[in-house]
């Protein structure tokens, strides 16, 4: 089974642009988290999507949002970016229940310059 | 809310000793405690989980941990450790509920393995 695939691996942007980041999740795979990982501040809970909806919110600023397609895969998109939006952004997906294993992809590696 | 504190931001071993990397945490309904390994440059791999049951959990690459509610830790341990461990190992908590997908982790600690 194919692992959580995220495109692009590498960004590199300027204050002000905006972002959008993609992650395909593992076959049947309904939940998709997002967490954002800096050596500051580890790793952040984003938020997180099962069929299509948004069930769970971490605390970021509006400039951070996202969505879950029909198919499962996901979104995210920043705003306005800042230079400490700088991170590595990493999904993870499950079935969707608490207990179950979160399985990562790779990440996206963004830089703001 | 949960918390997870890691003692120790960096671990040094010698090729072939214990490895023990500690975890605490903190949770307001019973948890479900996970230890991820991430290598550079990649995303995180699961190690082990605990969720319920059997309080000493197996995992793989010959990783354990030990659960112990009474002290609230989930400390991580490899017999023998081998240079191919050497990256950084996260512990995290999923409260469970409605916390739907959302793992708190901890700081990190960073394992180096000397041969």
């Amino acid at each position: 089974k194919a692992g959580v695939t995220q495109t692009p691996r590498y960004l590199i942007k300027t204050r002000g642009q905006q972002v959008t980041l993609s992650c395909s999740p593992i076959s049947g795979h309904r939940s998709v988290s997002w967490y954002q990982q800096t050596p500051g501040q580890g790793l952040q809970f984003l938020f997180e999507y099962f069929s299509e909806t948004q069930r769970n919110k971490g605390n970021f600023p509006g400039r951070f949002s996202g969505r879950q397609f029909s198919n499962s895969r996901s979104e995210m998109n920043v705003s306005t970016l800042e230079l400490g939006d700088s991170a590595l952004y990493l999904c993870a997906s499950s079935l969707g229940v608490a207990s179950d294993t979160q399985y990562f992809g790779p990440g996206t590696r963004l830089t703001v310059l | 809310a949960q918390s997870v504190t890691q003692l120790g931001s960096h671990v040094s071993v010698s090729e072939g000793a214990l490895v023990l990397l500690r975890c605490n945490y903190s949770s307001s309904v019973p948890p479900y405690l996970f230890w991820y390994v991430q290598y550079p440059n990649q995303g995180l791999q699961l190690l082990l989980k605990y969720t319920t049951g059997a309080t000493l959990v197996k995992g793989i690459n010959g990783f354990e941990a030990e659960f112990k509610k009474s002290e609230t830790y989930f400390h991580l341990t490899k017999p023998s450790a081998h240079m191919s461990d050497a990256a950084e190992y996260f512990c995290a908590v999923s409260a469970g509920g409605t916390s739907y997908g959302k793992l708190t982790f901890g700081q990190g600690t960073i394992l180096t393995v000397h041969p």
